[in-house]
């Protein structure tokens, strides 16, 4: 049973491009969560996603930032005109339903913006 | 605003210390506390705590909750060199975890 899949695993980018980030949840889990871990800091959440549902996004930068989780596919977070800033390794949660505590995390992809 | 707070942020000790890792926490519609172990890769769950005053082991490891505090302490006895991590401590609320910003423990020989 595999577990939470995300790609890539590193990615460096330009300041001004885009970074894609790509996140597969475990097989039979509908319900996806995005965090932030800076350098030297804790995760912060970002956005909690049901397909093709954003139920919160509190934590989402107000631009920029995009997230999605088609009906197939992947959940995707996105970032338009990277800055310095945004480096950071970014995680993937997903847990069967919503109320769940159990959150199982991916190994994360960390983005370098030069 | 929802906010926790682990201490110490770094722990330096010698194989077969014993440690204890302490977190507080502020989460609305706060559900239970978890703890991670992070190694330069992806959290892996230790534990997580609903009730106050069961402690819960494993092995080495065993957590407690204090609901009226609002506090958790992980302890680790008989460290070993692989215990050398960050430890991380969250608050779940309705739909997410709260990460506290973590202890850094190192475990010399």
């Amino acid at each position: 049973n595999a577990g939470v899949m995300q790609n890539p695993r590193h990615l460096v980018r330009r300041r001004g491009q885009e970074a894609r980030l790509r996140c597969s949840p475990m097989k039979g889990h509908s319900h996806v969560y995005w965090y932030r871990q800076l350098p030297e800091e804790g995760l912060k959440f970002m956005v909690y996603l049901q397909k093709e549902n954003i139920i919160d996004e509190s934590g989402m930068p107000k631009e920029r930032f995009s997230a999605e989780f088609p009906k197939e596919g992947p959940s995707i977070l996105r970032i338009q005109q990277v800055v310095r800033g945004d480096s950071a390794a970014y995680f993937c949660a997903s847990s069967p339903r919503r109320g769940s505590y159990e959150q199982y995390f991916g190994p994360g992809t960390r983005l370098t913006v030069t | 605003e929802d906010k926790v707070v682990q201490s110490p942020l770094s722990l330096v000790v010698h194989e077969g210390d014993t440690v204890t890792l302490n977190c507080s926490y502020e989460v609305t519609n706060f559900r239970s506390l978890l703890w991670y172990k992070q190694e330069k890769k992806a959290p892996t769950f230790l534990f997580m705590l609903t009730s106050s005053g069961i402690e819960k082991k494993s092995g080495r490891l065993s957590s407690i909750l204090d609901k009226k505090e609002l506090f958790s302490i992980l302890n680790i006895t008989a460290t070993q060199t692989g215990d050398s991590a960050i430890y991380l401590c969250a608050g779940y609320n309705t739909d997410k975890l709260i990460f506290g910003t973590g202890t850094r423990l190192q475990v010399f020989p």
